[in-house]
């Protein structure tokens, strides 16, 4: 079946130290975008990849890095720069066809920094 | 940038019956999507329903059509014959085909359904 994987599901941190979220594609989509989800703030985006080998900083960038080598992943690192990182991550994607207009969400990664 | 207001944080809507889900938006493009996107307990985001802005006839989806206004940059969203499992957050998004196809998220509504 095609879809978004996201790993992993929960994952946890001490402060100060970096740590990388998954995003993996089947789906042949060539965009990927990366968010953050707080309560009450909807999803930010945070990063996002057109094609291979480049990238785009989002409305939140500060504090986070991604990586675009294969166009089937796209993972984020959360740097210790990262002030407040514990939130609900969410990875999707997006066909670039003239009709691929909508985006398509992976299961999310919640990350809680102890 | 492109905002997207929602302006119900919590709805509630009694079993069997509609309900009407409130987004503006605001933009000075002429040709852009809108979605509304449903997200349950589980977190995972779900396409609903899709516009695009140069086609005037409305979208529907079964029991989920919209309420495309673009002169007024509106867009609601309507659930007829309520089911429990509409229950979630519903979120309304704009993409821009410009801006690096950036979408826009507003804040969310909090649907309740009522047994």
């Amino acid at each position: 079946d095609g879809g978004i994987t996201q790993s992993p599901k929960y994952l946890f941190r001490k402060e100060g130290q970096n740590v990388t979220l998954s995003c993996e594609q089947n789906l042949n989509h060539d965009a990927m975008y990366w968010y953050r989800q707080d309560p009450g703030q909807g999803l930010r985006l945070i990063y996002y990849s057109q094609i291979v080998n480049d990238f785009q900083k989002g409305d939140i960038a500060e504090g986070y890095s991604v990586s675009r080598e294969k166009k089937e992943s796209f993972p984020l690192t959360v740097t210790s720069a990262q002030k407040n990182p514990t939130a609900f991550y969410l990875c999707a994607s997006r066909p670039r066809t003239s009709g691929g207009a909508t985006q398509y969400f992976g299961p999310g990664t919640r990350l809680t920094v102890l | 940038a492109q905002t997207v207001t929602q302006s119900q944080p919590e709805m509630s809507v009694q079993e069997a019956e509609t309900v009407t889900l409130s987004c503006t938006y605001d933009t000075s493009e002429s040709d852009y999507y809108l979605f509304w996107y449903k997200q349950p307990p589980s977190r995972q985001m779900i396409l609903v329903i899709r516009q695009e802005a140069y086609k005037q006839q409305n979208a529907t989806e079964n029991r989920f059509s919209v309420n495309f206004q673009k002169a007024a940059k509106s867009f609601s969203l309507k659930i007829s014959d309520s089911q429990l499992g509409d229950a979630a957050m519903y979120f309304c998004a704009y993409r821009s085909p410009n801006t690096g196809n950036q979408f826009y998220f507003g804040t969310g509504t909090s649907l309740t359904v009522i047994p």
